[in-house]
């Protein structure tokens, strides 16, 4: 149980364009999604806390016009990148969480690449 | 703000040796979880300690929580090439109650 799927797994785009991150909890209902980013051999930093129904909670230095994020439903949350450069390039994973202080399932991860 | 370091960054071992990470915490932490990434995947969750002084084993991996609920360790008895991945610790605590990850432990072994 508890698997929560992330599409797409890595995605190439073009400077200039956006692109968007889909994280489903399949066998579970999320209250509360949390997205992050990682860099190559580096920890994962949070970038904004998605409860369904509200808008999302952003970390300090995250540019929320930047980064969408929708959730629309206790099964999915949404993250688009819009008018992705190539600073924006990494590893971004969502994660889920059902009940408060309950452990976090991630997805598998996106990896961003932006020529 | 809370900040969670974990020593060392990088342990190489021969298989069958033991291995420890440490993780220590800015803040007093409610809980601390562990979880495994493999390279190339995702956090995969280990466990979770709640208690002052807890000791929780999964095999051959030891999970402790410090006394003052403020480190964390987790020790691998016995290596396998399997236990290769990047080990963080990520503790709940501090003003935000957010769940703050370690900065990670690479485990290599060699075989």
């Amino acid at each position: 149980g508890a698997v929560v799927s992330q599409h797409p797994s890595w995605v190439i785009c073009k400077s200039g364009t956006s692109v968007k991150i889909e994280c489903r909890s399949l066998d579970f209902q999320a209250t509360t999604m949390f997205w992050y980013r990682q860099f190559p051999k580096q920890s994962l930093m949070l970038m904004a806390t998605s409860n369904e129904g509200s808008k999302a909670t952003y970390e300090q230095g995250v540019e929320k016009d930047k980064f969408l994020i929708n959730h629309a439903s206790l099964t999915l949350s949404t993250l688009t990148v819009t008018s992705a450069h190539p600073e924006d390039s990494s590893f971004y994973i969502c994660s889920a969480r059902g009940r408060m202080n309950s452990p976090l399932h991630f997805g598998n991860g996106t990896r961003l690449t932006v020529t | 703000g809370q900040q969670v370091m974990q020593i060392p960054q990088y342990q190489h071992v021969q298989e069958g040796e033991d291995f420890t990470t440490y993780c220590n915490s800015s803040t007093t932490l409610s809980n601390i979880q562990w979880y495994k990434q493999r390279p190339g995947g995702h956090p995969v969750f280990l466990i979770q300690l709640v208690k002052s002084g807890e000791v929780k084993k999964q095999k051959r991996l030891t999970f402790q929580f410090g006394e003052a609920k403020k480190n964390s360790s987790l020790h691998i008895t016995a290596t396998q090439t399997t236990d290769v991945g990047t080990y963080f610790c990520a503790g709940r605590g501090g003003a935000t109650n957010k769940l703050i990850f370690g900065t990670g432990t690479l485990l290599a072994v060699q075989p």
